[in-house]
């Protein structure tokens, strides 16, 4: 199975500051078929998950241009360009490249310092 | 507009069965993988299982700590999926998410709001 490790565990940010998310696998995401299924969601507390990005970084539909996605074969970065109150939760990978199973990081909970 | 409504959730005891279903709305529902996905009470997310489409044949696939346990059905009629579940351990207790494909590509990752399974003697 494919381990998908996230870091940081809890990252405290600034309001209007960046912030950036690590995701690494354990293998290389990139599929037979030449794309990379590679997502990132969001989690607000109390909420269920959002999509924000998927196949690297192609923005899901609504999702504000402050987070953008990078990265490729092993190494997967989420950033925010200017962190809002509303960005809080907590914040995941996963990788489709490879399954079953599909395989979650286990999440990046942001704050507001 | 896409919807996902769960439903089924509630309180069984280990060894017990429970079927939950996922009602969709918005798309329809033979065009589409769809996901299954849980939540412990204050944990990370783990993927339950999957059933492709009607043009790969619906064929599905589960998580090992399911497999043998858990069947995921549909009735492209009623445009709603099912998640039966049988000898339920404790460790099962979750919020149990219904999810359209959410790894895949510009359709995909629409969630549900989830139903709680709590499985306790």
């Amino acid at each position: 199975d494919v381990v998908m490790t996230q870091s940081p565990l809890s990252l405290p940010v600034t309001l209007g500051q960046p912030a950036s998310i690590s995701c690494r696998s354990s293998q290389s995401l990139v599929h037979s078929n030449g794309n990379t299924y590679l997502s990132w969601f969001q989690q607000r507390p109390g909420q269920s998950p959002r999509r924000l990005i998927y196949q690297v970084s192609n923005r899901d539909s609504g999702v504000p241009d402050r987070f953008s996605g990078s990265g490729s074969g092993t190494d997967f970065t989420l950033k925010i360009s200017r962190v809002e109150a509303e960005d809080v939760g907590v914040y995941y990978c996963l990788q489709g490249s490879h399954w079953p199973p599909l395989t979650f990081g286990g999440g990046t909970k942001v704050e507001i310092k | 507009e896409v919807h996902l409504v769960e439903s089924g959730g509630g309180l069984v005891q280990p060894g017990g069965s429970l079927r939950l279903s996922c009602a969709a709305s918005g798309f329809t529902l033979s065009d589409r993988y769809m996901d299954w996905v849980r939540q412990a009470p204050g944990k990370g997310l783990e993927w339950v299982g999957r059933t492709k489409n009607k043009a790969n044949s619906y064929t599905t696939e589960y998580a090992a700590s399911v497999k043998g346990r858990f069947t995921i059905s549909r009735d492209d009629s009623e445009n709603s999926l099912y998640l039966q579940m049988n000898s339920l351990k404790t460790e099962d207790t979750a919020v149990y998410f219904c999810a359209g494909d959410i790894s895949g590509g510009s359709w995909g990752g629409y969630w549900g709001q989830g139903t709680l399974v709590t499985v306790s003697s």
